[in-house]
């Protein structure tokens, strides 16, 4: 059984330019959340993704952007790079069904805004 | 507010325990739980606290108290692979599923 993967590992961007990030999440899971964790902090939410919507977002602009595909599977979009956006990006799964409630994380992807 | 605060950075010796506040000014959540974070991983699941009181599996506790606002990770026979940051995170279900996390400790494990 697959865990959740993401895509990539490693990314150096140049300020300025669009980054697309991926997902796959855990076999069963339903629901994808995307995280920005700065150094040494706790994870932020961007936004939760479930059955193809937003269906919650935290404090993020919107150069921040998502997307849900049938299978589950999940990008994270961020347009117009600010050095800022430098971060570890983690995405989680999870199930509506609440006997398991916990989140699995995928790997991460380190962008790094140069 | 839904701030949940956790001390920042903590050192303990390896083969004693350790015990690591979770404090929080939330309420009407369904369940807290605690992570597991080595540097430049993806957090893991260490526990869940619904109902208040202690949780035990092997050498970690997770102990809850929704009257008092607080939760704690009770870490024993501390090993040098212990050494990373632990998350506390409050969740909330219903229409939603959303975690709140705090910022996590550092534990630091000494010989």
């Amino acid at each position: 059984d697959a865990g959740v993967t993401q895509s990539p590992t490693h990314l150096i961007k140049t300020r300025g330019q669009q980054v697309t990030l991926r997902c796959s999440p855990k076999s069963g899971h339903d629901t994808v959340s995307w995280y920005q964790q700065a150094l040494g902090q706790g994870p932020q939410f961007i936004f939760q993704y479930y059955e193809e919507e937003e269906r919650q977002r935290g404090n993020f602009p919107d150069r921040f952007s998502g997307h849900q595909f049938p299978n589950y599977s999940s990008e994270l979009n961020v347009n117009a790079l600010l050095l800022g956006d430098s971060a570890l990006y983690l995405c989680a799964s999870s199930t509506t069904e609440l006997a398991r409630p916990e989140a699995f994380f995928g790997q991460g992807t380190r962008l790094t805004v140069v | 507010g839904q701030n949940i605060d956790q001390p920042t950075e903590m050192t303990a010796t390896e083969g004693a325990i350790v015990q690591i506040n979770c404090t929080y000014q939330t309420s009407g959540f369904n369940g807290l739980f605690w992570y597991q974070q080595h540097a430049g991983e993806a957090p893991t699941f260490l526990s869940y606290n619904v109902l208040d009181g202690l949780e035990e599996k092997g050498r970690f506790s997770s102990f809850l108290s929704r009257s008092k606002g607080y939760s704690y990770l009770l870490l024993k026979e501390l090993q040098m692979k212990d050494s990373a940051s632990y998350l506390c995170a409050v969740v909330f279900f219903g229409s939603n599923y959303q975690l709140i996390w705090g910022a996590g400790t550092k534990l630091i494990i000494k010989p």
